[in-house]
Order: C-alpha cells, then structure tokens, then sequence
C-alpha cells in the first residue's frame, strides 16, 4: 500500500541551483496535483494534471515546471532556486476531482534554498 | 474572492476531552466541503467529504456537521487521544471548478496533553 511516494524528504539547495522533486503514485489516479505549503498557511495549488501528457497552472506556477509522461509519474522541477521557494512540497492524487473522491497525499519534501 | 477561514487558530484540550472546530467558507457556487488531518510531518489525510444535501456525517470519533446556508462546518472530535493532535484542515471545493477548484484553509493546530 504505498499510495503517493515522494523523494526526497529533505533538501537543502543553493540560490541559483536546480533540482527535481519526485513523486510516484500507484493507485492508477488520473489527476496529480503539486503544493506547496507555507508555515501559517493554506496548501496553495502549482500545477496539476489530469492525465498522461496534460499538465495545466494552479495558483503560483513560477519558478516551476512539470511534465507528466505517464499515469504514475508527476515530477516537478525549479529552475533556479531562489529563497521565496523554501516550502514543503506536497504532492497529491485522486481518481478524479468528484465529490466522493478525496485526495491522496504523500508525506512531502521539506525544501530549503539559502 | 474564495475563502475558507478556520477557528481557532490552535487549540490545547486534555486527553478524554471534547472539542470542536470551526470553519465558514465563501466559496460560491459550492460543491463538496473536506476536512483533512495532518500529522506533524506527513501529508494530509482525508477524514471526511461532505456535499450539500448532507449535514452531518461521521468518522469514528470524528463527526462533521455542514450548514450550507450559514456556510458554516464544524469537526467535533470526541473522547479525544494523544494521537488526535495534529492540524485539522477544512478544504472547500467550487462546483464545475475542476482540479484547481479547491480552497484550503490554514488548518487548525490541536494539542492534547496527557
């Protein structure tokens, strides 16, 4: 039962650097969704994607970019860091966006850009 | 503009006690309404998803209640446990809104003590 896997847990990157974030999910969802979340905040949506080869904005996509290849994979990618992007990074899946569908998270990559 | 507001801020209850959490929403036109649990660092778990034409709904200890008028939840935990503390997160979703149709509250902090 592994759900939504995403590696790292932790990272710390320089300004400037780049970086892959990974997430993998095995429950063969259709929708894929990437967050970030900020200490005192509400989850705030990047990109999401609806199924293989579709991907589409959320709220604060700058600074990133995804692609999603196939079902179970959704990789997000920063372009050089900058210090506005230390957050924890939260990625999600569900079936479809229904009302008895709830999301499935998994357990997040804590970002630090110094 | 969307929003989902949560109340209080943060909470510290004794173990066995009762509680109750609070959440009014601006979301229109509305959809479903979720609440999720978070644990100090893991992603959020869904505990309950509520639609309109349903006022209460319950989760073991955990009983949600939805006034779609008054846009107003609440989550009454009861006979609460030391595993009960975490952050509690109402997440409001808008009818027809799609993947990116969700607004999150800040989540409320819950500490039960011993």
């Amino acid at each position: 039962n592994a759900g939504v896997t995403q590696t790292p847990k932790f990272r710390i990157l320089k300004i400037g650097q780049s970086m892959t974030l990974q997430c993998a999910q095995d429950m063969n969802h259709n929708y894929m969704y990437w967050y970030r979340q900020d200490p005192g905040m509400g989850l705030k949506l990047i990109y999401y994607s609806v199924g293989a080869g579709i991907t589409d904005k959320g709220e604060v996509p700058n600074g990133y970019n995804v692609s999603r290849s196939t079902t179970e994979d959704f990789p997000l990618r920063l372009e050089l860091a900058a210090p506005s992007q230390t957050s924890v990074y939260f990625c999600a899946s569900s079936l479809n966006t229904g009302a008895g569908e709830p999301q499935h998270f998994g357990d997040g990559t804590r970002l630090s850009i110094l | 503009k969307n929003q989902v507001e949560q109340s209080p801020q943060s909470l510290i209850i004794l173990e066995g006690k009762n509680c109750t959490l609070q959440c009014n929403y601006t979301v229109s036109p509305f959809s479903n309404l979720r609440w999720y649990k978070q644990d100090t660092g893991r992603g959020p778990v869904s505990l309950t998803i509520m639609t309109f034409s349903e006022n209460t709904k319950s989760n073991g200890r955990y009983t949600a209640t939805l006034d779609a008028d008054t846009k107003q939840s609440s989550l009454h935990i009861t006979a609460s446990q030391l595993s009960d503390s975490a952050s509690y997160i109402c997440v409001v979703s808008v009818s027809g809104g799609g993947a990116d149709g969700l607004t999150f509250g800040k989540g409320t902090h819950l500490i039960i003590q011993p």
